[in-house]
């Protein structure tokens, strides 16, 4: 069964420092590997897109990376903000249909 | 900015009544998604939509559920007979393609049943 498992569950850390979280996956076969941020009550929105080839992506403050041997992935968030507090969602894309599989998330708190 | 747009924002139905969730996907886009969210769980997959037709759908979409692109603009979906378990946050997504194509999210319809 495709699987995305992410961890951990949530985290808090103070504004200005720097936080990683964690995905792994089991989907297969694999076609791209998606990282999202979702605000509470809204839509997700995506901050990287990684296929096979890539090992690592960044979009600003976000930088995902990806190995695609042991089915890992991170999100690294550097010099973080209070709007950075969210819910991360890493989203595998693959299987059979292609369609998306979604990970719990992990919920950030950046405190001032 | 071209966002997805969503109506409406909250519905409160009652059990055994229909639904009709409403989403404007992006213009130029050619491929439309209806995911679910219960509360405090994953999002989940419903349908992909494409070419006036149903390309993805997955086990939760059952007869219950129907998708319609009734314009060219909007993008229906439908819940026949709700059932307590229905009520979730309902997100629509569109793209410009399949694949590794990015998937932009309406705001999303809170589907409330009571």
């Amino acid at each position: 069964k495709n699987q995305v498992e992410q961890s951990p569950q949530s985290l808090i850390i103070l504004e200005g420092k720097n936080c990683t979280l964690q995905c792994n996956y089991t989907v297969s076969p694999f076609s791209n590997l998606r990282w999202y941020k979702q605000d509470t009550g809204r839509g997700p929105v995506s901050l990287t897109i990684m296929t096979f080839s890539e090992n690592t992506k960044s979009n600003g403050r976000y930088t995902a990376t990806l190995d695609a041997d042991t089915k890992q992935s991170s999100l690294h968030i550097t010099a973080s903000q209070l709007s950075d507090s969210a819910s991360y969602i890493c989203v595998v894309s693959g299987g059979l249909r292609s369609t998306l599989t979604f990970g719990k998330g992990t919920m950030l708190l950046v405190s001032p | 900015e071209p966002e997805v747009t969503q109506t409406p924002s909250h519905q409160v139905t009652q059990m055994g009544q229909e639904v009709i969730l409403r989403c404007v996907p992006i213009s130029n886009h050619l491929y439309f998604y209806w995911y679910r969210q219960i509360l405090g769980q994953k999002v989940e997959f419903l349908v992909s939509f494409y070419n006036n037709e149903i390309s993805e759908k997955s086990e939760i979409f059952d007869d219950q559920f129907s998708v319609e692109r009734p314009d060219g603009s909007n993008f229906t979906l439908k819940i026949r007979s709700t059932k307590l378990e229905d009520s979730a946050m309902y997100f629509c997504a569109s793209s410009l393609d399949s694949g590794q194509y990015e998937q932009y999210f309406g705001p999303g319809t809170r589907l409330t049943v009571t």
